[in-house]
């Protein structure tokens, strides 16, 4: 199984501030990551797919980069709406599998 | 814009069987590979079942393997996942999901007596 590994678990941070939230991989899956937003009692939102593509409607302060088993989140100019439980995942390789996730607090 | 629509949830006893269906529209549902995801009360996001665009490669977790069967549908842009011999950590919201085109808002599944 092809393990994912986010850090750090929990980000605390001021609203305009940069966040990097990071995804890596135990195999290689190219660039067949997508990353999700998931906000308490709703569903997860597809933020990236193919690691750097912006989903349609998501503000271009978000942005994904990375390839292999190295894989980045970047909030550019956090804004209290981004306060959120952020999940990586792959599926590239079977059975497809899902980062942890990471905690964003906007303080 | 893209809506997956999830139905078919419910209460249900140890053992017990349930079909989950899923509409798609506003993409080819037909191009696309498309997936079942969990998620247990307050627990992370779990894999469950993936099927090609051809039902080709077809893909199960080894906690549901053997019990749970994904299917689809293209001409009625329908995916559906088959449930049988259900128990209490089964229980969790289930999504419809594509990790290119998007997520449903997940119909709840509790297994209970």
């Amino acid at each position: 199984e092809n393990v994912l590994t986010q850090s750090p678990g929990t980000l605390s941070l001021s609203p305009g501030e940069r966040a990097t939230l990071s995804c890596r991989a135990s195999h290689s899956i190219t660039t067949y990551l997508a990353w999700y937003q998931q906000k308490p009692g709703q569903a997860p939102r597809l933020l990236i797919s193919g690691a750097s593509r912006r989903a349609t409607g998501i503000p271009d302060r978000f942005s994904g980069s990375g390839s292999g088993t190295d894989f980045t989140l970047t909030i550019s100019r956090l804004e209290p709406e981004d306060s959120a439980v952020y999940y990586c995942q792959q599926h590239g390789v079977s059975p497809w599998t899902f980062g942890q996730g990471t905690r964003v607090d906007i303080k | 814009q893209v809506q997956l629509v999830e139905s078919g949830g419910g209460l249900v006893k140890p053992g017990g069987s349930l079909r989950l269906s899923c509409a798609a529209s506003g993409f080819r549902f037909s191009d696309y590979y498309m997936s079942w995801i969990r998620q247990a009360p307050g627990q992370g996001l779990e894999f469950v079942s993936h099927m090609s665009s051809r039902s080709t490669d077809i893909n199960y977790a080894d906690s549901v393997k053997g019990r749970f069967t994904i299917s689809r549908d293209n001409a009625k842009n329908s995916l559906y996942l088959q449930m049988n011999s259900l128990r209490a950590d089964d229980t969790a919201v289930y999504y419809c999901a594509s990790p290119t085109m998007g997520w449903g808002q997940g119909t709840l599944v509790t297994v209970a007596s």
